[in-house]
């Protein structure tokens, strides 16, 4: 059975950081185009940012030389680095699975984790 | 980056009703349009692909249609899970994009 748990969000000041981590099972993360999207409470869905099978990575401007995307194959896991926080970054972030079975929508997501930038 | 225009807001309709959603484009992102299902407390769940295949699980009330700008997801007659808010997300070109979504509400 495909899973994604997120974990890691929390409480930061601005300025501060967090590293989010998303553990898969049922399937190997290095196979498929991993995402981050987040969601602010009450709003829309907001790309952040992908890593590709070949370690390929791409970023929203918005979050451009703030945030990393990375993978560890060996834990099956994705991470997305999250630095010099802002109070627009305060959003639930998911991870999800990119299936090019559908076109490269995204199948399966997390449950998501709440980072909240506040002082 | 492309914008994607839902309507209307909020849909309030009656189970067994007829449901109709649309989502607008910026500029034509071919076929390449997708719809997600939100429940509150809960991830998106992936509906159609590629405007009209639906994912594996997905009733057959649920159909989409369109192509180029404007797009549309019909639900043929609303059971109660169904009332959520939907999205659609284009994956044309980066960055991918949601539209802000359509309520849909038990009336």
């Amino acid at each position: 059975e495909v899973q994604l748990v997120e974990s890691g969000g929390g409480l930061v000041q601005p300025g501060g950081s967090l590293r989010l981590s998303c553990a898969a099972s049922g399937f190997s993360v290095n196979n498929y185009d991993m995402d981050w999207v987040r969601q602010i409470t009450g709003e829309s869905l907001e790309w952040v940012s992908g890593i590709r099978p070949g370690g390929e990575t791409i970023y929203a401007d918005s979050v451009k030389g703030r945030f990393t995307i990375s993978r560890e194959n060996g834990k099956n896991s994705v991470y997305l680095q999250m630095n010099t926080l802002r109070a627009g970054d305060t959003a639930v972030y998911y991870c999800a699975r990119r299936n090019w079975n559908y076109g490269g929508a995204y199948d399966f997501w997390g449950q998501g984790t709440l980072v909240t930038v506040s002082s | 980056e492309i914008m994607l225009t839902q309507s209307p807001a909020t849909l309030s309709l009656s189970p067994g009703e007829r449901a109709t959603l649309s989502c607008r484009a910026s500029e034509s992102v071919l076929n390449q349009l997708v719809w997600y299902q939100q429940k509150r407390g809960q991830a998106p769940r992936l509906l159609i692909y590629d405007v009209s295949n639906r994912a594996t699980g997905i009733p057959a009330r649920f159909s989409g249609s369109g192509s180029a700008t404007d797009f549309t997801l019909t639900i043929s007659s609303l059971e109660p899970e169904d009332f959520a808010v939907y999205y659609c997300q284009q994956r044309i070109t980066w960055p991918l994009t949601f539209g802000q979504g359509t309520r849909l509400d038990i009336k």
